[in-house]
């Protein structure tokens, strides 16, 4: 069975300070990875994927995410946050091969402080 | 602004009321999605719809009843629910189902609140 795990449930930092967000996957299977974003009283909004290719991905606002299938990863940095980053962030797994069916993390919410 | 809205954005009821959510998406899709979000919860899926057929159901009850008259329109149908279906609902477009690693586009929600 798939499974997405996002090992903190919060993660406070304060502003311009670099921030990591981590994610760990399990599945048998080629897997395509995702990061969505949810500000405050919004819906979920794509931050960047990985399909293939090049295992650094760049996404939306200065994010990035780096495969890392040995580890079964998917880490999102930012070198510097803003207060706006303040929002809940979700890692997203995706099985290849089968219709387009997500299975999400618990989320993690990151609390840029001034 | 994703290009599927919901409405309306917040919604109270009582158990014996019935009342509908409606999603639409102006982006062209072909598929749609309505997702139920709860506290401390991981995004649970619902429903999911491809050319205005229902593809998959996942154990919901069915004081649920999804609607689907197009390509364009979601509805989500409520009636006689219980105080632990207070949640966010969600609504999701992706172009198609079957092509792996697709984008889904969501809605801004719809803060349900059962008394």
């Amino acid at each position: 069975a798939q499974s997405v795990t996002q090992l903190d449930s919060q993660v406070p930092v304060f502003e311009e300070a670099p921030v990591e967000l981590r994610c760990n996957y399990s599945s048998s299977v080629s897997v395509y990875l995702f990061w969505y974003v949810q500000y405050p009283n919004q819906g979920l909004q794509l931050l960047l994927k990985y399909l293939s290719g090049s295992t650094l991905v760049k996404g939306i606002n200065g994010f990035e995410a780096e495969f890392n299938k040995s580890q079964t990863s998917f880490h999102l940095r930012k070198p510097s946050v803003h207060i706006s980053d303040t929002a809940e962030y979700f890692c997203v797994l995706h099985v290849s091969g089968g219709y387009n069916k997500l299975i999400f993390g618990a989320g993690t919410r990151l609390a840029v402080h001034p | 602004e994703t290009g599927v809205t919901q409405t309306p954005r917040h919604l109270v009821m009582g158990m014996t009321n019935k009342k509908s959510l409606k999603c639409e998406q102006h982006l062209g899709h072909n598929a749609m999605y309505w997702y139920k979000q709860s506290a401390k919860k991981p995004l649970e899926l619902m429903f999911v719809y491809n050319f205005k057929e229902q593809t998959e159901n996942n154990s919901v009850p069915s004081r649920f009843s999804p609607e689907c008259p197009n390509s364009s329109h979601l509805f989500l149908h409520l009636h006689t629910l219980q105080p632990e279906d207070s949640a966010l609902y969600l609504c999701a477009s992706s172009q198609d189902l079957g092509t792996s690693g697709e984008t889904q586009y969501f809605g801004p929600g719809t803060r349900l609140l059962v008394l």
